[in-house]
């Protein structure tokens, strides 16, 4: 029974176009997060939401856009696809934001390619 | 900026040694210390935390943190081929909201 799962796993698409990835967790975690992490493997954080709200919007483009239609689901969204965008990206979640042990739950990876 | 810093290795080590692996931050003010092993193409997976001074064991696993110094480190005794990995280290903030994350130490065991 998979704690956090996100869909689809790889994903390879052209310059120009849109795509969205899927992250759903069964943990009952209030807070779930957004990473990117490039060829380089540094996790850079993009957003994140507690119960639905907004709470870290890093410096991304905003071709990006994530969108939490309940705690359990966070979604990602990116628009105009660039070179730059390939990487995995990778959901997490956290039981809750505020919390100090913040240990924090990852999902598989959506491995993303453009061409 | 609040920082965390790791050497990126590569760092061998030979079967059945003990690997030690560093981690230093910057803010004074961090309360909650995480390692995290990363096979490659999977996703980081959490294996130890720390919130206070001192040692932490967890089977093979030990880690220690020094707030004065602003160092964390992880020890993996009798290391295995299997702990090959990427070891990533992350700090919460003073924001309660992110950890901060370390670049990564790759770690090869040679049989």
């Amino acid at each position: 029974d998979t704690a956090v799962s996100q869909t689809p796993k790889y994903l390879v698409t052209q310059m120009g176009n849109d795509k969205s990835i899927k992250c759903e967790q069964n943990l009952g975690h209030d807070t779930m997060y957004w990473y990117k992490q490039d060829s380089k493997k540094f996790l850079k954080i993009m957003f994140s939401y507690n119960n639905k709200e907004l709470i870290i919007n890093e410096t991304v483009p905003n071709r990006f856009s994530p969108k939490s239609p309940d705690k359990a689901h966070l979604n990602l969204h990116i628009n105009s696809l660039e070179l730059g965008d390939s990487a995995v990206y990778f959901c997490a979640s956290t039981l809750t934001a505020g919390s100090s042990y913040n240990e924090q739950f990852f999902g598989p990876g959506t491995r993303l390619t453009v061409l | 900026q609040k920082e965390v810093e790791q050497n990126s290795g590569p760092l061998s080590v030979p079967e059945g040694a003990i690997a030690s692996l560093n981690c230093t931050y910057s803010d004074r003010g961090s309360q909650s210390f995480f390692w995290y092993r990363q096979y490659s193409g999977k996703s980081p997976e959490l294996i130890m935390s720390i919130y206070s001074n001192g040692d932490k064991e967890d089977g093979r696993f030990t880690a220690q943190l020094n707030k004065a110094s602003q160092y964390v480190s992880l020890l993996i005794r009798d290391s295995q081929p299997s702990d090959s990995a990427t070891y990533l280290c992350a700090v919460r903030g003073d924001s309660n909201y992110q950890l901060i994350w370390g670049a990564g130490t790759k770690l090869i065991i040679k049989p």
